[in-house]
């Protein structure tokens, strides 16, 4: 099946540092989704992408879908203590004939320094 | 987005016994829910969809006999972990979809077999 490589697995910032974190895919989504697990918790959409080449922002969250449709992106500008999190990059399926069916990346961690 | 509620949001069991998650779709009609296993520190793997009015289809290597699912209403679906066993212990959560493949979670259920 469908596979997305999320990086880096983990990353430890300064308050009011930038963070810059990654999925890429060997084949094609139509779409890309950005989630945010807190412990305990289930993950929020923070952005969705539908186009190629697409950038939008959400606050301080800013995602492109990659022009190959093969890859994206997630920034977090000027962190803050509370953007700490699992950040999962996230794409529909194409097995089954479902566009429904999420295939998850393994996640970002993030920890932010006060 | 549509708003999901799970219940319980902790349960502890013993050995042996089934244990019942509900999943409700508060302000969607949901013909389909899905149902979601995480381990501590991994990504969300799917277990199966859950179809209203038909039978859950369920992926590779999840037992649908140890995995009943019921979507007796477009509101409610239900994940029943029967026989459990501590390796039953994980992170369920249960996810709806609106609009274009966007997937709305619960707040999960964690549940420790003893």
């Amino acid at each position: 099946g469908q596979q997305l490589n999320q990086s880096p697995q983990s990353m430890f910032i300064q308050e009011g540092e930038d963070v810059s974190m990654n999925c890429t895919s060997s084949s094609i989504f139509n779409t890309w989704l950005w989630y945010k697990q807190d412990p305990g918790e289930g993950p929020v959409l923070l952005i969705a992408l539908y186009k190629a080449g697409e950038l939008t922002s959400n606050g301080r969250l800013t995602a492109q879908f990659g022009i190959t449709r093969k890859d994206s992106f997630l920034n977090i500008s000027a962190s803050i203590p509370s953007d700490v999190g699992i950040y999962f990059c996230a794409g529909p399926s194409n097995s089954g004939g479902s566009n429904y069916k999420l295939t998850f990346g393994k996640g970002t961690l993030l920890t932010v320094n006060p | 987005g549509a708003v999901v509620s799970q219940h319980p949001s902790r349960v502890i069991c013993k050995s042996g016994t089934s244990v019942k998650i509900e999943c409700r779709s508060l302000d969607f009609q949901a013909t389909t829910m899905f149902w979601y296993r995480q381990f501590p520190k991994q990504s969300l793997m799917l277990m199966a969809t859950s179809n209203e009015g038909s039978k859950a289809t369920y992926e590779q290597g999840v037992e649908k006999d140890k995995f009943l699912i019921n979507h007796a209403s477009l509101t409610l679906s239900t994940l029943t972990v029967t026989s459990a066993h501590p390796e039953d212990s994980s992170f369920y959560i249960c996810s709806v979809t609106q609009g274009n493949s966007e997937a709305f979670f619960g707040q999960g259920t964690r549940l420790t077999v003893v």
